[in-house]
C-alpha cells in the first residue's frame, strides 16, 4: 500500500525566512512524487513534480529514496506563499495519486 | 484556459435524501477521478475512470455511493441515502491518462448533510 505522511499541520514563518515542508512516503516500488498547492479560494493545482526537477516559484523538492522523503523547500518565503500544500504519490504504472493530509503554510509580513 | 467544471458548488441536504454531483473534465482527458476531502485531511480517492470504465472503486462505499461516466466524458457521483458523515468537499479531477501525468482539479462541491 502507498502512504504519504506530512507531519506538520501548520507551519508559520516570517517573510524572508527559509521554509521546509516535510513529506515522507511509503511505497514498495519506484514512486512518482508531486507537490500540490491550494491558495485561498482557489482550486488545488500542481506545484511541482520530482521527475521534472524544476524550481517553481522558488520552491524545490528533492526525492531522497534512502530516507523516503520529498521535502519542499524555499530559501526565502514570501507572503504570497501562504497556502495549503499537499504532497502526493503515484506508484509506477499507477495513475492514482495518493495525497497527504496537507500542511498549512502561513508567511507573516 | 481549460478547466474542470463541477456543479453545484454548494449543496445542503437532509439525512437520508439523495444527492448528486456533476463533473465535466478538461476536453480530451481520458482519466477522471472523484475525491472526497474531509475537513483537515487530504483528498481521498473514491473512484477512477479511464474513459467510461471504472479502473478503481475500492474506496467507494458502494452501498450508498455510485458513479458513472456513460459516454466517457462528463461524470456523475450520487449518494443515496446521504448520512451526516458524508459532509465533505467532493473534488473531481482529470488527466490525460498516461502514467504519472498531472491531475487538474475542479473547484469542488461542498456537501453539508443536516
Amino acid at each position: 500500500a502507498q502512504r504519504v505522511t506530512q507531519p506538520e499541520k501548520l507551519l508559520s514563518v516570517f517573510k524572508g525566512a527559509p521554509v521546509e515542508l516535510k513529506c515522507n512516503y511509503s511505497y514498495s516500488g519506484s514512486p512518482e512524487l508531486f507537490w500540490y498547492v491550494q491558495y485561498s479560494r482557489q482550486r488545488l493545482q500542481l506545484l511541482l513534480r520530482h521527475i521534472s526537477r524544476e524550481s517553481i516559484k522558488g520552491f524545490t523538492a528533492d526525492l531522497n529514496k534512502g530516507e523516503t522523503s520529498f521535502h519542499l523547500k524555499k530559501p526565502f518565503a514570501q507572503e504570497e506563499d501562504s497556502a495549503m500544500y499537499y504532497c502526493a504519490l503515484s506508484g509506477t504504472g499507477s495513475y492514482i495519486p495518493t495525497f497527504g493530509r496537507g500542511t498549512s503554510l502561513i508567511v507573516h509580513p | 484556459e481549460a478547466e474542470v467544471a463541477q456543479s453545484p458548488r454548494y449543496k445542503i441536504t437532509e439525512k437520508s435524501q439523495a444527492v448528486a454531483f456533476w463533473c465535466d473534465p478538461i476536453s480530451g482527458h481520458a482519466t477522471l477521478y472523484w475525491y472526497r476531502q474531509i475537513l483537515g485531511q487530504g483528498p481521498e480517492l473514491l473512484v477512477q475512470f479511464q474513459d467510461e470504465s471504472v479502473v478503481d472503486d475500492s474506496q467507494l462505499p458502494k452501498d450508498r455511493f455510485s458513479a458513472e461516466r456513460l459516454k466517457g466524458v462528463d461524470s456523475t457521483l450520487k449518494i443515496q441515502p446521504a448520512e451526516l458523515g458524508d459532509s465533505a468537499m467532493y473534488l473531481c479531477a482529470s488527466s490525460l491518462g498516461t502514467v504519472n501525468t498531472e491531475a487538474f482539479f475542479g473547484q469542488g462541491t461542498r456537501l453539508t448533510v443536516v
